[in-house]
């Protein structure tokens, strides 16, 4: 079955750093760009950030440049998301999503994992 | 930043009912939209692609049209399982935006 999971989400103070991870299975990750996307109710759906295949490509969400990196571990078939300089209004759901080649078309998504920014 | 304007925001609804959902872009876009699904507590799940592709799996009875600014996604005779929220999304410009969802709610 093609999955991803997210981990690494949690409560933490503004200022502070969050990495989270994303595990896929069921298909050959390192032919697949990845994505990360971000959900909260006043804002719905954002995209955050980028990675292609060979990690030659990353893409940021002006909202985030500079403070978010997105990395990859074709190795162990994880996406990363590493948050620095932390603000309350990235409090959001974050998921993980399967960019088809070619397409900026999200075909397989996680179930999200919570990242809260509050002191 | 394209901004992608979905009409209406919510719909009540009853079982096969037809439904249309329309997105505009605030720019030309071409054909790059997309329409997911979501439930709650779960991550969206693709339906259409480039405006009228269905996504492997999904049934038949939805569809997608447009290009250019204008996208409509319907739902020809809705299901209990159909009750959800409905995004577009632009591909063809960063960011890729998102439309602010149409809730589909039983009446």
């Amino acid at each position: 079955e093609v999955q991803l999971l997210e981990s690494g989400g949690g409560l933490v103070q503004p200022g502070g750093s969050l990495r989270l991870s994303c595990a896929a299975s069921g298909f050959t990750f390192n032919k697949y760009a990845m994505s990360w996307v971000r959900q909260t109710p006043a804002k719905g759906l954002e995209w955050v950030s980028t990675i292609t295949i060979s990690v030659t490509n990353t893409f940021y969400a002006d909202s985030v440049k500079g403070r978010f990196t997105v990395s990859r571990d074709n190795s162990k078939n994880t996406l990363f998301l590493q948050m620095n300089s932390l603000r309350a209004d990235d409090t959001a759901v974050y998921y993980c999503a399967r960019r088809v080649t070619g397409d900026i078309v999200f075909d397989i998504w996680g179930q999200g994992t919570m990242v809260a920014v509050s002191s | 930043d394209i901004q992608m304007t979905q009409s209406p925001s919510s719909l009540s609804l009853s079982v096969g009912d037809r439904v249309t959902i329309t997105c505009r872009a605030s720019q030309n876009v071409v054909s790059f939209v997309n329409w997911y699904q979501q439930k709650p507590g779960k991550g969206p799940n693709l339906l259409i692609y480039s405006a009228s592709t269905l996504h492997s799996g999904v049934p038949s009875r939805f569809s997608g049209s447009g290009s250019g600014t204008d996208f409509t996604l319907t739902i020809s005779s809705l299901q209990p399982e159909d009750f959800a929220t409905y995004y577009c999304q632009q591909g063809f410009i960063t960011p890729y935006t998102f439309g602010q969802g149409t809730r589909l709610q039983t009446k």
